[in-house]
C-alpha cells in the first residue's frame, strides 16, 4: 500500500512556542490530505482538509489561526500549532488519498505533542 | 450528517476464537467503507477497503462485509491471535470520511 510519513513522531515544547508537523506522501501524489486530532481512547476528530495549492478547509470549532495548514506541494502538507498551550497536547494524525477510484485513505504514524 | 457507530466498544476473547466486529452507518450513500487497525500511540493501518459496489473483501484471516441497504459492515477475524489486540476503526466515505468510535480488542493468550 501507499506510504504516508509524519515527522516528528514525538515533540515536547514549552507553552507559547510554535510547533510544525510534517506529513509526506512518499510514493504517491496527494492532492488532498487530512489532519486529525485524537484524544486518549477516543476516535479521530477531523480538524481540516488540506488541498494542494489552496487554503485548507477547517472543521467547525477548529481555530484556523492557531492550527496553520500549508499544502505547498503534492507530497507535503504541514500543520503548525501556533502559541501552543498545554490543552493543545494531543496526538495529531494526517492522512492522504492518491485520488484513485477506490478512494482509499492512508495514514501517517501520528505525532504526539506535549506542551509543558 | 453521516454517523458511524461501532459495537462493541471493547471486546476481550481467548486466543483462537473467531470474532465479529460491527460497524453501522446512517447514510447508505457511501463511496466505500474502510477498516483500519490502530495500535497504541500509532497511526492507522488500512486493513480492508470495500467499494460501494462490492459485498465483501478478504485478506488472510480477515473478512469484511458490506450491506449498504441496512447500513452495516462487519469485520470477521478468524482464529484470533494475541497480536490482533488493537483498536479497530471503520470509516465510511461519502463527501467526507466519517470514522466510528472504534472497538478495542484484546486477545488473551
Amino acid at each position: 500500500g501507499a506510504v504516508v510519513s509524519q515527522h516528528p513522531s514525538w515533540v515536547i515544547c514549552k507553552s507559547g512556542t510554535s510547533v510544525k508537523i510534517e506529513c509526506r506522501s512518499l510514493d504517491f501524489q496527494a492532492t488532498t490530505m487530512f489532519w486529525y486530532r485524537q484524544f486518549p481512547k477516543q476516535s479521530l476528530m477531523l480538524m481540516a482538509t488540506s488541498n494542494e495549492g489552496s487554503k485548507a478547509t477547517y472543521e467547525q470549532g477548529v481555530e484556523k489561526d492557531k492550527f496553520l495548514i500549508n499544502h505547498a506541494s503534492l507530497t507535503l502538507s504541514t500543520l503548525t500549532v501556533t502559541s501552543a498551550h498545554p490543552e493543545d497536547s494531543s496526538f495529531y494524525i494526517c492522512s492522504a488519498t492518491p485520488g484513485t477510484d477506490t478512494g482509499e485513505l492512508f495514514f501517517g504514524e501520528g505525532s504526539r505533542l506535549t506542551v509543558l | 450528517k453521516q454517523e458511524v457507530t461501532q459495537i462493541p466498544a471493547a471486546l476481550s476473547v481467548p486466543e483462537g476464537e473467531n470474532l465479529v466486529l460491527n460497524c453501522s452507518f446512517t447514510d447508505s450513500a457511501i463511496y466505500n467503507l474502510q477498516w483500519f487497525r490502530q495500535d497504541p500511540g500509532k497511526g492507522l493501518t488500512s486493513l480492508l477497503l470495500i467499494q460501494s459496489s462490492q459485498r465483501e473483501q478478504t485478506s488472510g484471516r480477515l473478512n469484511a462485509s458490506l450491506d449498504k441497504s441496512s447500513g452495516r459492515s462487519t469485520l470477521y477475524i478468524a482464529a484470533s491471535q494475541p497480536g490482533d489486540s488493537a483498536t479497530y476503526l471503520c470509516a465510511a466515505t461519502g463527501n467526507q470520511f466519517y470514522f466510528g468510535t472504534g472497538t478495542s480488542l484484546t486477545v488473551i493468550p
